[in-house]
């Protein structure tokens, strides 16, 4: 079955640094990849998704990920934090070889605290 | 354009009464699904529908029931309602078609005491 870890409950940066969000899946065939935002009290906002073609995705808001294949792993980077984008991020992989109603996974979230 | 939305927002329930948590969305999507997010849990699927007339279980199907009459709409039936449904509720949609994202609604927050 697949699966998605995002191995750090809380990540904390200063605004200005530069800031990744881990994950790391396991699926059996080939992954789609896909990065979702949630605001407080808000839905969730998808940011960016990887299908195929070019690891380095780049998304909305500034953010960007990278799709690395050996170690399953699928970050989401910032080059310059804002406070604003203090939120819960999520991970999420979908197996295409898979059902439809068995093929979406998503992470147990990561909450992103940026420091004036 | 509304995308997706649900009501009500907020919901409180005594154990044992039944309700129906609304979805609709208006982007024409085929595929709809509904999640409940727990503390630390991520989202869990619990109903899905693949077209109208056309529904399945997720990961955690029990105690809820889904129909799907029309594209538009994809309402959530609690059946007589537990604690342990206490939780958010978020409705999705999404594009038939490989590697789509989908579209999720503000969600609603139920407590069942």
């Amino acid at each position: 079955a697949q699966s998605v870890a995002q191995p750090e409950d809380q990540v904390n940066v200063a605004e200005g640094n530069p800031l990744t969000v881990k994950c790391t899946y396991s699926v059996s065939g080939n992954p789609y990849l896909f990065w979702y935002v949630q605001y407080p009290n808000r839905g969730l906002q998808f940011l960016l998704k990887y299908i195929t073609g070019d690891n380095l995705v780049k998304g909305s808001y500034g953010f960007e990920a990278e799709f690395n294949k050996s170690q399953t792993s699928f970050h989401l980077k910032k080059p310059s934090a804002l406070v604003s984008d203090s939120a819960l991020y999520f991970c999420a992989v979908r197996d295409m070889m898979r059902g439809y109603g068995q093929n979406f996974v998503f992470g147990p979230g990561t909450r992103l605290s940026v420091l004036p | 354009n509304a995308g997706v939305t649900q009501t009500p927002k907020f919901q409180v329930l005594k154990t044992g009464q039944s309700m129906t948590l609304q979805c609709a969305q208006d982007m024409n999507h085929e595929y709809m699904s509904w999640y409940r997010q727990d503390p630390g849990m991520g989202l869990r699927l619990i109903h899905y529908s693949v077209g109208a007339g056309i529904t399945d279980q997720g990961e955690v199907p029990n105690g809820y029931n889904v129909s799907r009459s029309t594209t538009e709409d994809f309402p959530l039936r609690l059946l007589s309602a537990a604690p342990s449904q206490t939780s958010v509720y978020f409705c999705a949609s999404e594009a038939g078609g490989r590697g789509n994202e989908q579209f999720f609604g503000p969600g609603t927050r139920l407590t069942v005491l």
